[in-house]
């Protein structure tokens, strides 16, 4: 079974500085997709951004951004200029299995403070 | 436009009951898919529905099952229940595939005592 590993369960960052959050994965698939969502107290699960395994070049969205090295298998995600509304579970989620599903990780809980 | 609506959001239940989940997702989209959070576990996959078949199911006992109708809503079941089915059950919409990325209700929270 594909696996998705967050290493840091907690992360704390000052407001308006840059946090990265970390994530590998293993897959025997050549073609898939990577999320990164976020899961605030109100436990609504919102996607922040999208990437596609096959463009080498690394998706961003605003303020959010994320390196994505293939051969390493890893998909990390960087947020510039924190503000308190990041604060929230991060989940990162490849696709799996003819992309009808995405497994997630464990969570990275990022705290912000002010 | 609308989001992806759960109903209920809490739910209390007995052990050896049964019960029933809601979810409408965003229109035109007919892609369903359910997934179980818990604090062990993690999110877990459930199933997918497309124009009303399953096409993926987790690793998850046959007291859960599921359906999606021709308007895209689906439901999804729990019979028998055990003190560890509860958690929140998420339900998410895309338009195809999970490649598209899904959006998601806020869930139904399930408290079986």
């Amino acid at each position: 079974a594909q696996t998705v590993t967050q290493s840091q369960p907690e992360m704390s960052v000052q407001e308006a500085e840059t946090v990265t959050l970390s994530c590998t994965y293993d897959t025997s698939e050549s073609d898939y997709y990577l999320f990164w969502y976020k899961q605030p107290p109100s436990r609504q699960m919102i996607l922040v951004i999208r990437q596609e395994a096959y463009k080498q070049q690394n998706a961003t969205e605003n303020r959010f951004s994320v390196n994505f090295q293939k051969a390493a298998k890893s998909f990390s995600l960087k947020i510039s200029d924190s503000q308190l509304g990041d604060a929230a579970m991060y989940f990162c989620a490849p696709t799996q299995g003819g992309s009808e599903k995405l497994v997630f990780g464990k969570g990275t809980k990022l705290t912000v403070n002010p | 436009k609308a989001g992806v609506t759960q109903t209920p959001r809490y739910l209390i239940k007995t052990r050896g009951q049964q019960v029933t989940l809601s979810c409408s997702p965003i229109s035109g989209h007919r892609s369903v898919s359910w997934y179980q959070q818990t604090p062990g576990q993690g999110l877990q996959f459930l199933f997918e529905y497309f124009s009303e078949t399953q096409r993926n199911k987790g690793n998850f006992p046959g007291r859960f099952s599921g359906r999606q109708f021709s308007n895209s809503r689906s439901e999804m079941n729990v019979s028998t229940l055990e003190l560890g089915d509860s958690a929140l059950y998420l339900c998410a919409s895309s338009l195809r595939t999970a490649n598209y990325g899904y959006t998601f209700g806020s869930g139904t929270r399930l408290t079986v005592v």
